[in-house]
């Protein structure tokens, strides 16, 4: 069964430094979204991507985040400088067909970042 | 523009039934239904894409009522892996965002 990758699950890391997460969405899905989800609550989303276009970022902290997909296939997500406040689970989705309305989405694993 | 999710947690037993509320401030064009256990991804269980429609995931099933904003999410002879954590979501046309709910913890005991 085809599955949306993302790479490393766990990151710890130093607040100040650098830190960068990797998706991979299901094969076919031009849609990718990253979503952020702090302990006991709902995922919010940063980003949206149609192929290599974002389609809405209006919820990335832009001042330290940023989410490029350059083939429009794989996603990276970087967090420069990695505040205590970022310490959260970082989720990936894609889906088929492009807007949220009518279409499900499917979730990698995710990432737990950690900043210490 | 958050939904509302009542009650937040609820503990049963085996074969036992639940019902979840999702409740908007905001016309729902759409409601997604998603579980989440401890440590895991969502996972997507259904969607209603109208107003009326009704649709059944094994012994789980859903309403949704567009007139008042609202949804259901019905649990029948829940089982130990029914426990986790229930996210009702909404995207309001074109789709650009993404709403989940307050959530709901189901845990189902032996």
């Amino acid at each position: 069964e085809a599955e949306v990758a993302q790479s490393p699950r766990y990151k710890i890391t130093e607040k100040s430094q650098a830190v960068a997460f990797w998706c991979d969405p299901i094969s076919g899905h031009a849609t990718l979204y990253w979503y952020r989800q702090i302990l006991g609550q709902g995922p919010e989303l940063l980003v949206q991507f149609q192929d290599e276009s974002v389609v809405d970022d209006s919820q990335l902290p832009k001042d330290r985040f940023s989410a490029e997909r350059l083939k429009g296939v794989d996603s990276t997500l970087k967090i420069q400088p990695a505040e205590l406040g970022d310490s959260a689970m970082y989720l990936c989705a894609s889906s088929l067909a492009p807007g949220l309305t009518y279409n499900e989405q499917f979730f990698g694993p995710g990432t737990r970042l950690t900043v210490l | 523009q958050q939904p509302v999710q009542s009650p937040q947690a609820v503990i049963l037993r085996e074969g036992e039934d639940a019902v979840i509320n999702c409740s908007s401030s905001k016309a729902l064009y759409s409601v997604h239904w998603y579980r989440q256990k401890h440590g895991e991804a969502p996972v997507f269980l259904m969607i209603l894409l109208k107003g009326g429609e009704q649709k059944g995931h094994e012994k789980i099933s859903a309403s949704f009522n567009e007139k008042k904003q609202q949804s259901s999410l019905y649990l029948t002879a829940s089982q130990l892996s029914y426990s986790g954590t229930y996210f009702c979501g909404t995207s309001p046309p074109p789709g650009n965002q993404f709403y989940f709910g307050t959530g709901t913890s189901l845990t189902v005991i032996p």
